[in-house]
């Protein structure tokens, strides 16, 4: 079955600091992997995603990530964290098949302080 | 404008009522969700729509029901509302070709007393 783990409930990184958000996921197949960020009061937004190719893929907001099949990890990756980015980080995987549907993680909440 | 627009955005309502959650969109995608979001357990599918004659239970659909009145209108109805129902809850979107991200309103948040 597919399923996503987030082990991090919170993280608190310094302004300008780097920043990794740790993903892990099951999944039976090739997965097609995503990271969206919510902001208070806001629905979800997709920050980037991977399907195939390059494993290490570049996303809005300076954000990166990158697909390591024999970890089954999909961390995502920031050089220099504003205070902007304090948000909830979602990663989610979903399949190549129809009728799919993505499975979220339960979330990481970033506390950037100054 | 929005493009996934939620309405209302905040409710606050008691136990036992019939309560209606909409959205719609302007993306034009076939595909549309709802989720709701509890802390510390993401976000939990509910019902998912592939088309307008398409409609599948998520993972959680006891207690809902929804309705699909054209390919830009999909609504969730809570019969009887429960106190554990209380959660924020989000419509989504995405393409017909699988696996595209989805787009997300803004959600509203329900509260049963």
């Amino acid at each position: 079955a597919q399923s996503v783990t987030q082990p991090d409930i919170h993280i608190t990184v310094s302004e300008g600091a780097s920043l990794e958000l740790r993903c892990n996921y099951s999944y039976g197949a090739t997965p097609y992997l995503f990271w969206y960020v919510q902001s208070p009061g806001q629905g979800l937004q997709l920050l980037l995603k991977y399907f195939s190719g390059d494993t290490l893929v570049q996303g809005i907001k300076g954000f990166e990530a990158e697909f390591k099949r024999s970890q089954s990890s999909f961390n995502l990756r920031k050089p220099s964290v504003h205070w902007s980015d304090a948000a909830e980080y979602f990663c989610a995987v979903g399949g190549g098949t129809g009728g799919f549907k993505t499975i979220f993680g339960a979330g990481t909440r970033l506390f950037v302080k100054a | 404008d929005a493009d996934v627009t939620q309405t209302p955005r905040n409710r606050i309502t008691k136990t036992g009522k019939r309560i209606m959650l909409e959205c719609s969109q302007t993306k034009g995608h076939d595909r549309m969700y709802w989720y709701r979001q509890d802390p510390g357990l993401g976000l939990r599918l509910i019902y998912y729509s592939f088309d307008v004659k398409d409609i599948n239970k998520g993972e959680i659909s006891d207690g809902y029901s929804v309705s699909r009145q054209a390919q830009a209108k999909f609504s969730l109805s809570l019969e009887s509302a429960i106190p554990n129902q209380t959660a924020l809850y989000f419509c989504a979107t995405s393409p017909g070709q699988s696996n595209q991200p989805q787009h997300f309103g803004d959600g509203t948040r329900l509260s049963i007393l």
